[in-house]
């Protein structure tokens, strides 16, 4: 199945660490990229490959991947960081999937 | 800088077509894919396709297949998205995301960067 799969929601407190996990077949093979959305906004990559930021992209956010689960890690978050995280890949015939998005809530 | 710029909003009719417009700067057009990605009210985001930039070879899901036609045109660094036989549930923002691609690794890379600033779309008698 190409179907990644992700939890609903998650909460942390502020300067706290919390983790999002991503989890599909897709990813033995293929990296996930992880991308941020903020209500009414377009979405914005933070992460993709093993643990690649963009530039612009704060190093509290950092990625990584073993067998079908990849991982993105926030750690001190920051009440900026609240906003819906999907996390994608694409599959042998270059479909790509998204996971269903984790609201993140800072506390 | 790296930048896509979308055409504005736009209301249809049900079964009309509408197309979108996604002009490139600041790269060279043809050396990425630009991906294009929908988001109904509420929901998560759903990939509608894939069209290469150097030669114009798309790749579509099933669930599109034949709704839906990509585009490229190099001379003005846009890319477009035509969708036909519109209904309601195609009420969405359409995003499109610069493609990039990256085998050299582990394993294989590919991510949208920039992503256009979106274009709502509504489908409504």
């Amino acid at each position: 199945s190409s179907e990644l799969t992700q939890d609903p929601a998650v909460s942390v407190a502020l300067g706290q660490t919390v983790r999002i996990t991503c989890q599909g077949d897709s990813l033995r093979s293929y990296y996930a990229s992880w991308y941020q959305q903020k209500p009414g906004q377009a979405p914005v990559l933070v992460i993709y490959g093993q643990n690649n930021r963009p530039s612009g992209i704060p190093d509290r956010f950092s990625g990584s991947a073993s067998g079908n689960t990849a991982s993105l890690t926030i750690t001190g978050a920051q009440a900026e960081d609240e906003g819906d995280y999907y996390c994608n890949s694409r599959d042998s015939s270059g479909h790509h999937h998204f996971g269903i998005g984790t609201k993140v809530t800072v506390l | 800088q790296v930048q896509l710029v979308q055409s504005g909003a736009e209301v249809k009719t049900p079964g009309a077509s509408v197309k979108v417009s996604c002009r490139a700067s600041g790269y060279t057009f043809s050396n990425y894919g630009i991906s294009w990605v929908r988001q109904a009210p509420g929901q998560g985001l759903e990939w509608m396709g894939w069209i290469s930039a150097y030669n114009g070879n798309t790749n579509y899901p099933q669930k599109l297949q034949g709704r839906v036609t990509m585009t490229t045109d190099t001379s003005t660094s846009t890319a477009y998205m035509e969708l036909r036989s519109l209904i309601a549930d195609d009420t969405a923002v359409y995003y499109c995301a610069r493609d990039n691609y990256d085998s050299s690794g582990y394993l294989i890379k590919n991510w949208f960067d920039p992503w256009g600033q979106g274009t709502l779309v509504t489908v409504s008698s």
